[in-house]
Formats: structure tokens, C-alpha cells, sequence
């Protein structure tokens, strides 16, 4: 059973560009969170969703930031006119359907250089 | 939200016991969390322990939870090279975790 997989795993954007970043989660899995550790600092929540529906966006930055996960396919976290303070690793968790948020799994996470 | 922090670093000789410590601030967690990061890889859970209990013991790893404290520690016994890693300690707010920085143990011989 393969863990979560997240691609890409490194990525350099230039200011202004757009950067997307993909999480495909555990087989079983229907739940999806996005985290973002910025340097020196812990992970932190960004977004929560299942299939088709955003739960819980209420890490995110207000603008620029979108995230989704469509009925097929990776989830997808949205970062358009890239800036510098967007470097980070993006790391992606899954878990399973019902009660199964207490024991996320992590994906090797995206890190994103922004130029 | 919640703070979560915790030491840098820490420097242990193989076979030695390492321990590390944690502090958070948000008392309504009821899940507290320890994950390890290897060099490019995810982070991967090695233990919880719910709010309720004091300690957890699960082969070489005992977690002790002091609640009143608000203090989390977790103890490798007979440490071994390939305990080197980043060790993260999070608490839960509902679904959304919240990790500390992230301790670096660097195991030598």
C-alpha cells in the first residue's frame, strides 16, 4: 500500500508565476490536509477537504491560495503570483473516512524555492 | 491556536537514552503527538497518546504526558544511528495539528 505521494518534490518558481503542487493520498483515503512549514518554524494547519468539498480553509492566506480535490485525481494546492515569503515546504496528510483525523499520514512534502 | 515548542537540538551517544521535551499551551488537545522526519522523506507517526493517560509505552518508546504542566516528553531507549532524525511534537485542535519546530537528535558513536 503505497504512503501518500506528493509531486513535485522540489520546485522553483520566479516571483509572479504560479506554482502547483499535487497530493495524491493513501488508497482508502478520502480525506486531505495541506500544512505549510515556513523555515525554522513548525508545520502549520493551511486546509482540510474531502472529495469534491473544501472542509476547512481557515489556514489559508485569503488571497492567492486555492486549493482543491476533485472525485478523480491528486488534490491540488494552488499557488498563483508566486512571492519570495511563499518559500516553504508544503506537506500533504491523509486519513482515512469517518473518525480517522487522529492518525494522519504525511506525504514526503513539496518545497518551493521562489526566486 | 495552539504553540507547541520544544528544544532544537540534541546530541546523544549510541546506546544511550535520549530524551525529548515539548511544551504546549492549548489544554483542550485531546491527542498529542510524536512524528519523526528523516532527510527527505515525510513525516512519519511513531506514537500518540490521548489527554487522559500519563504515559504510553510502546518498545523503546515512552511517552509521559504532564497535564497540568502542559509538558510532553519522549524517551528512546538504547538509542541507535538510526534513531538521527527531526522529532516533532504536535497537539490537535479537532483535525488541525499543530507541530512545534522540530527537534534535531543527531545519534554519535
Amino acid at each position: 500500500n503505497a504512503g501518500v505521494m506528493q509531486n513535485p518534490r522540489h520546485l522553483v518558481r520566479r516571483r509572479g508565476q504560479e506554482a502547483r503542487l499535487r497530493c495524491s493520498p493513501m488508497k482508502g483515503h478520502s480525506h486531505v490536509y495541506w500544512y505549510r512549514q515556513l523555515p525554522e518554524e513548525g508545520l502549520k494547519f493551511m486546509v482540510y477537504l474531502q472529495k469534491e468539498n473544501i472542509i476547512d480553509e481557515s489556514g489559508m492566506p485569503k488571497e492567492r491560495f486555492s486549493a482543491e480535490f476533485p472525485k478523480e485525481g491528486p488534490s491540488i494546492l494552488r499557488i498563483q503570483q508566486v512571492v519570495r515569503g511563499d518559500s516553504a515546504a508544503y506537506f500533504c496528510a491523509s486519513s482515512p473516512p469517518g473518525q480517522g483525523w487522529e492518525t494522519q499520514y504525511f506525504g514526503p512534502g513539496t518545497r518551493l524555492l521562489v526566486l | 491556536g495552539e504553540d507547541v515548542e520544544q528544544s532544537l537540538f540534541l546530541s546523544v551517544r549510541e546506546g544511550d537514552s535520549s530524551v525529548i521535551n515539548c511544551t504546549y499551551t492549548d489544554s483542550s488537545s485531546t491527542y498529542l503527538y510524536w512524528y519523526k522526519q528523516e532527510p527527505g522523506a515525510g513525516l512519519q507517526l511513531l506514537t500518540y497518546i490521548f489527554s487522559n493517560m500519563d504515559m504510553k509505552q510502546d518498545q523503546r518508546l515512552t511517552v509521559l504526558l504532564n497535564k497540568k504542566d502542559k509538558h510532553l516528553s519522549l524517551r528512546i531507549a538504547d538509542t541507535q544511528t538510526g534513531d538521527s532524525a527531526i522529532y516533532f511534537c504536535a497537539g490537535n485542535n479537532d483535525y488541525k495539528l499543530s507541530f512545534g519546530a522540530g527537534t534535531t537528535v543527531t545519534v554519535r558513536a
